[in-house]
């Protein structure tokens, strides 16, 4: 079955890395998504990692997957106030939807 | 901005009544997917469509109905509304309809049902 979860809540001092963790149970997920939502906004694409990499950077993001676990991380290097957000891991099994985790709230204490 | 617009953004109505929502999706998209966010269900897939015809359905309630046109935008009607249908609702749109297609999200409408 198709199960995404995620802590509910992170804080970090500003300048200080992040890291969300997600776990998934669909061995058969071929892409895996980070979004995130600030307060009365929509969600917005953060980066995605396709299953055959272990690693993928993108500016201040590092997202890493471990596919024997099914635990995917995303690292926010000098995290900045900006990013207090909720931030969602997503799987795309082939179903042509996307399964959400309930969201991890990262709170940027200054 | 992802491109993706959605109408209107906030909706007040009585139970019993019925709202369509409306969206757009980014330019060059041909799918689009309705989502509905709950404190208590979390972010959850109603249904894709993909060029005008209906793709993948989710949680969809059968008060519920949906369609895309000729143009691409697409409508969510819901009908017989309840409380429990307070929520927001997200459209998002992708390039095609198969997998590994980062899918791009409108701002939402928020639906409250008093």
């Amino acid at each position: 079955g198709e199960d995404v979860e995620q802590s509910l809540f992170l804080s970090v001092r500003e300048g200080d890395s992040s890291v969300i963790n997600c776990t998934y149970t669909d061995s058969s997920s071929t892409y895996l998504y980070w979004y995130k939502q600030e307060p009365g906004a929509g969600l917005q694409l953060l980066t995605y990692i396709f299953s055959n990499m272990d690693m993928k950077q993108d500016q201040r993001l590092t997202v890493l997957l471990n596919k024997k676990d099914k635990h995917l991380s995303l690292r926010i290097a000098d995290t900045q106030t900006g990013d207090s957000a909720i931030y969602f891991c997503a799987e795309d099994t082939g179903r042509r939807a996307l399964t959400f985790g309930s969201g991890t709230r990262l709170q940027v204490q200054p | 901005d992802s491109g993706v617009t959605q109408t209107p953004k906030h909706l007040i109505t009585a139970t019993g009544q019925r709202v369509t929502l409306r969206c757009s999706p980014r330019s060059g998209d041909l799918s689009v997917y309705w989502y509905q966010q709950s404190l208590d269900q979390g972010l959850q897939f109603l249904i894709q469509y993909y060029n005008g015809e209906e793709r993948a359905k989710g949680n969809i309630l059968e008060r519920f109905s949906a369609q895309q046109f000729p143009d691409l935008h697409s409508e969510l009607n819901l009908s017989s509304l309840e409380l429990g249908d307070s929520a927001l609702y997200f459209c998002a749109s992708s390039v095609s309809g198969g997998e590994g297609r980062e899918q791009y999200f409108g701002p939402g409408t928020r639906l409250t049902v008093t």
